[in-house]
């Protein structure tokens, strides 16, 4: 079945390190992609999506490309701050479900 | 703006016990959806649904109940509580699929 894979965590960066967290899928056709984000404490924040193949996503100084070719959707951040600290969640959506699949989720913690 | 609001905050249970989880939404949404989030498993799907009067299994709908009266409303119900259900449960709701999910700020039950 379709499903999230996303690069296990913790992930622990100095303030000012670039940052990459992996997200793969498996998934026929042409699913929608989307990255949450999860601070302490809280519910769920969309932080980017794509909905077709090449579109780039990007808020906060986070980005991610939907790469059909490596079904991949990785997100990137060239310099993290301590308040970037928080639980990353790739997710995708295909009309044909209704359903976002989420993957496991990435915790991120970024020291002074 | 109240968006998703969840209720209770935390909640503790003794096996064999049965609750509702609130969950409502004043943007109109039409799907809404509940979740359970369990450490290292990401979030997994319980119930969702397309529009009132209209409910769907998720990935682990065991031991739970749902109804959608009104757009408004989407309680969670369990049945007979039971230590596997100790989890951190989160509500939310949606347009469309394909656009973005709002969250609510969790249930946190512990069942003992």
């Amino acid at each position: 079945g379709d499903s999230v894979t996303q690069m296990e965590g913790p992930v622990t960066l100095s303030e000012e390190a670039f940052l990459t967290i992996n997200c793969t899928y498996t998934a026929t056709g042409y699913p929608s992609l989307f990255w949450y984000v999860q601070y302490p404490g809280e519910g769920l924040q969309l932080l980017l999506k794509a909905t077709k193949a090449d579109d780039k996503g990007s808020n906060k100084g986070f980005e991610a490309t939907y790469r059909k070719e490596t079904t991949s959707f990785h997100l990137e951040k060239g310099s993290v701050q301590v308040s970037d600290s928080a639980v990353y969640f790739c997710a995708i959506f295909k009309t044909s479900y209704d359903k976002v699949i989420f993957g496991p989720g990435t915790s991120l913690s970024v020291i002074p | 703006n109240a968006g998703v609001t969840q209720t209770p905050k935390f909640q503790v249970l003794k096996t064999g016990q049965s609750m509702t989880l609130q969950c409502a939404q004043d943007m109109n949404h039409e799907y809404m959806s509940w979740y359970r989030q369990d450490p290292g498993m990401g979030l997994r799907l319980i119930h969702y649904s397309v529009g009132a009067g209209i409910t769907d299994q998720g990935e682990v709908p065991n031991g739970y109940n749902v109804s959608r009266s009104t757009t408004e409303d989407f309680p969670l119900r369990l049945l007979s509580a039971a230590p596997s259900q100790t989890s951190v449960y989160f509500c939310a709701s949606t347009w469309g699929m394909n656009t973005e999910a709002f969250f609510g700020q969790g249930t946190r039950l512990t069942v003992v």
